[in-house]
């Protein structure tokens, strides 16, 4: 157990929806990172928070944003959905930023149908 | 940008020893991680490396060449459990997250 918690665990949807995907950093962490899982692009890294404010942005689509609140638990928004984005994803936290060790969360597993 | 290529599938023996190794093209990076990715879960971090050479952890080692842009994986005294995904990854080097390669599938065979 990392210690970082996210929740739901799965998650089915249709396409055009919005969802919302909720992520826990180990305590003591400042840091928080999106990632996406797909068969065929492996791990991406979407979006990173640092106590509260956005540090840097990966392979984000528009249609997704994210945003890390006062307690730094984060959210991971999706909208507008399409079959292809159907894939696991993780948040993963760390003390600081970059160099430092990240600990992933058990991830959501997203189906849109 | 960052490459980073590992082979796709390994296969070993329990109790054998096996070697993943990965490289990569960086125009720079702080560090290299090895992660280990059971199927549908999460990487659970297995060591990291700055500088080069050997890092040991018990039954699994790390080695990195900044020169070479290699790194290799060393799992000894290998176990069924082991049977996992290996995920190697960069951080730094003007990328914010981490860039992890497409992993190495290991199957332990009896």
């Amino acid at each position: 157990d990392s210690g970082v918690t996210q929740t739901p665990k799965h998650l089915i949807t249709a396409t055009g929806q919005r969802v919302t995907l909720r992520c826990s950093p180990r305590s003591g962490d400042l840091s928080v990172y999106w990632y996406q899982q797909s068969l065929d692009q492996g791990l991406q890294f979407l979006i990173h928070y640092y106590n509260g404010e956005e540090r840097a942005k990966g392979n984000i689509l528009e249609r997704f944003s994210a945003q890390q609140f006062p307690d730094l638990h984060s959210e991971l928004n999706l909208s507008s959905l399409e079959l292809g984005d159907s894939a696991l994803y993780f948040c993963a936290s760390s003390v600081v930023g970059s160099g430092d060790t990240q600990y992933f969360g058990p991830g959501t597993r997203l189906t849109v149908l | 940008g960052q490459n980073i290529d590992q082979p796709t599938e390994m296969t070993a023996t329990e109790g054998a020893i096996v070697q993943i190794n990965c490289t990569y093209q960086t125009s720079g990076f702080n560090g290299l991680f090895w992660y280990q990715q059971h199927a549908g879960e999460a990487p659970t971090f297995l060591s990291y490396n700055v500088l080069d050479g050997l890092e040991e952890k018990g039954r699994f080692s790390s080695f990195l060449s900044r020169s070479k842009g290699y790194s290799y994986l060393l799992l000894k005294e290998l176990q069924m459990k082991d049977s996992a995904s290996y995920l190697c990854a960069l951080s730094g080097g003007g990328a914010d997250g981490l860039t992890f390669g497409k992993g190495t599938h290991l199957i332990i065979q009896p």
